[in-house]
């Protein structure tokens, strides 16, 4: 079975400041890690993800996350955060097949002038 | 990654009727899955929908009240029958390639 904890609901920065936003995962078998965003009243749109290849992974928008499996982590960063970076963020695990996609609860950001 | 075309993106329904969602791929896919987000939640998974056979539901979930439809590897209907307030959600398809998942604009749903 795989789960996903995401351990901030809501995370407030202020613009130009960096972003950190927690996951972690419990997965029986190397998973298939993932970051999706969602903009209010709009799709979900994949950020970066993780498929056993390199453990630093650059996503689009400055965005970028680490797979630590030691830690079981996947945290997504940001060096600078910028106004339009505010939105829901989900966490997502699934098996190497591409199946079983979990979702973790959301972290809502917020980023203030 | 393939795009999906979701409709319609939003509808105010009466208790008691129904509603049949469509989601189209610009590409075939061999997993579709339908999503419920209910406000400020998560995704939950309602059913993975398998072409040529029934869907597989998850628990909470069953075939009378989402009927699912995937009669090709580019298209998928979910049906909400007999709808509640309770029902008010957005529901989203999604299809899976390759470790890869895509996600339609989701259907804003509101029974009043």
């Amino acid at each position: 079975a795989q789960s996903v904890t995401q351990l901030d609901s809501h995370v407030s920065v202020s613009e130009g400041t960096p972003v950190l936003l927690r996951c972690n995962y419990s997965s029986s078998y190397s998973p298939s890690l993932f970051w999706y965003v969602q903009h209010p009243n709009k799709g979900l749109q994949l950020l970066l993800k993780y498929t056993s290849a390199a453990t630093l992974v650059k996503g689009i928008n400055g965005f970028e996350a680490e797979f630590k499996k030691s830690e079981t982590s996947f945290h997504l960063t940001k060096p600078s955060a910028h106004m339009s970076d505010a939105a829901e963020y989900f966490c997502v695990v699934s098996d190497v097949y591409g199946q079983n996609f979990v979702f973790g609860p959301g972290t809502r950001l917020s980023v203030l002038p | 990654s393939a795009v999906i075309s979701q409709k319609p993106s939003r509808d105010i329904c009466q208790r008691g009727t129904s509603l049949t969602i469509q989601c189209q791929v610009d590409s075939q896919v061999t997993m579709m899955f339908w999503y419920r987000q209910q406000p400020g939640q998560s995704l939950t998974l309602i059913a993975t929908a398998n072409q040529g056979s029934e869907a597989t539901y998850e628990s909470g979930f069953v075939i009378d009240k989402f009927p699912i439809s995937r009669p090709n590897l580019t298209f998928s209907t979910l049906t909400v029958s007999n709808m509640s307030p309770e029902d008010s959600s957005i529901y989203l398809c999604s299809g899976a390639e390759r470790t890869e998942a895509f996600f339609g604009q989701g259907t804003r749903l509101t029974v009043v």
